[in-house]
C-alpha cells in the first residue's frame, strides 16, 4: 500500500478553471504538508496542518485553499487557475509536527494551466 | 531567514567513483539539516538528518554527511557510485524550534556514468 497518495498524477486544465487534488496518508501520521515544485525543480512550502489544524500558511494566494476533513486527509482547491499555477504539488506527512521530523512524500500531482 | 545554497546544478561521476555533493546553510539558530532524494517521477526520500547529535550523520543506500559549523556545511558523500544513485537531490533546512517547515535548496542532478 502506498503511504502518501496523490490524485489525479496528471491535470491538465484551462486557465481560470477550478480544480482539486487529493491526498490520503495511511500512516497514521498527525501532520501534513502542501509543496510546490516549480519548473526550475525549487520546492517550497504552501501549507502544513496538524490534526485538521492549519499551523503553516505561507502567503500563497487565497486562490489556494486546503481543506483537511481528518487527519488521514489534505486536499488542495485551487480557483481560477493561472498560467504560473503549472508545477508540481507534493502532498508530505510526518509523524509529528516538530521541526526535526522525517517527511514522507506522494509521488506529486503535475498541473499544467494552458 | 533561513537559506540553503546547493553549488552545482549537475554533477557527474563515473561508476565507483567518489560522490560529493555540497550544500552550505545560513541560518540564525542551530539548524536541523537534510538530505532528500528525487527519483525521476517519485516524491522526495529522505537519506539522512542531522540533529545536533553526532556531526558525522550516515543513511541509507551508503551516503553520509558532516555537519561543518565553522564552514555552515553539510555536504554529502559516498564513497563509490553506484548506477542507481542517478537522481535529483536536495539539502534543506529547518529552525531547531516550532514547526517542520522545510526550506530546500535548489537541488543537485546527479548523473552516474558507466
Amino acid at each position: 500500500d502506498t503511504a502518501v497518495s496523490q490524485t489525479p498524477k496528471y491535470l491538465v486544465t484551462q486557465m481560470g478553471n477550478d480544480k482539486s487534488i487529493k491526498c490520503e496518508q495511511n500512516l497514521g501520521h498527525d501532520t501534513m504538508y502542501w509543496y510546490k515544485q516549480d519548473s526550475k525543480k525549487f520546492l517550497k512550502i504552501m501549507f502544513s496542518y496538524n490534526n485538521k489544524e492549519l499551523i503553516i500558511n505561507e502567503t500563497v494566494p487565497n486562490r489556494f485553499s486546503p481543506k483537511s476533513p481528518d487527519k488521514a486527509h489534505l486536499n488542495l482547491h485551487i480557483n481560477s487557475l493561472e498560467l504560473g499555477d503549472s508545477a508540481v504539488y507534493f502532498c508530505a506527512s510526518s509523524q509529528f509536527r516538530s521541526a526535526n521530523e522525517k517527511l514522507f512524500f506522494g509521488s506529486g500531482t503535475q498541473l499544467s494551466v494552458l | 531567514a533561513q537559506s540553503v545554497t546547493q553549488l552545482g546544478s549537475h554533477v557527474s561521476v563515473s561508476e565507483g567513483a567518489l560522490v560529493l555533493l555540497r550544500c552550505n546553510y545560513s541560518s540564525s539558530v542551530p539548524p536541523y539539516l537534510f538530505w532528500y532524494v528525487q527519483y525521476p517521477n517519485q516524491g522526495l526520500q529522505l537519506l539522512l538528518k542531522y540533529t545536533s547529535a553526532a556531526t558525522l550523520v550516515k543513511g541509507i543506500n551508503g551516503f553520509e554527511a558532516e555537519f561543518k559549523k565553522s564552514e555552515t556545511s553539510f555536504h554529502l558523500t559516498k564513497p563509490s557510485a553506484h548506477m542507481s544513485d542517478a537522481a535529483e537531490y536536495f539539502c534543506a533546512v529547518s529552525q531547531n524550534t516550532g514547526f517542520q517547515k522545510l526550506v530546500f535548496g535548489t537541488g543537485t542532478r546527479l548523473l552516474v556514468s558507466p
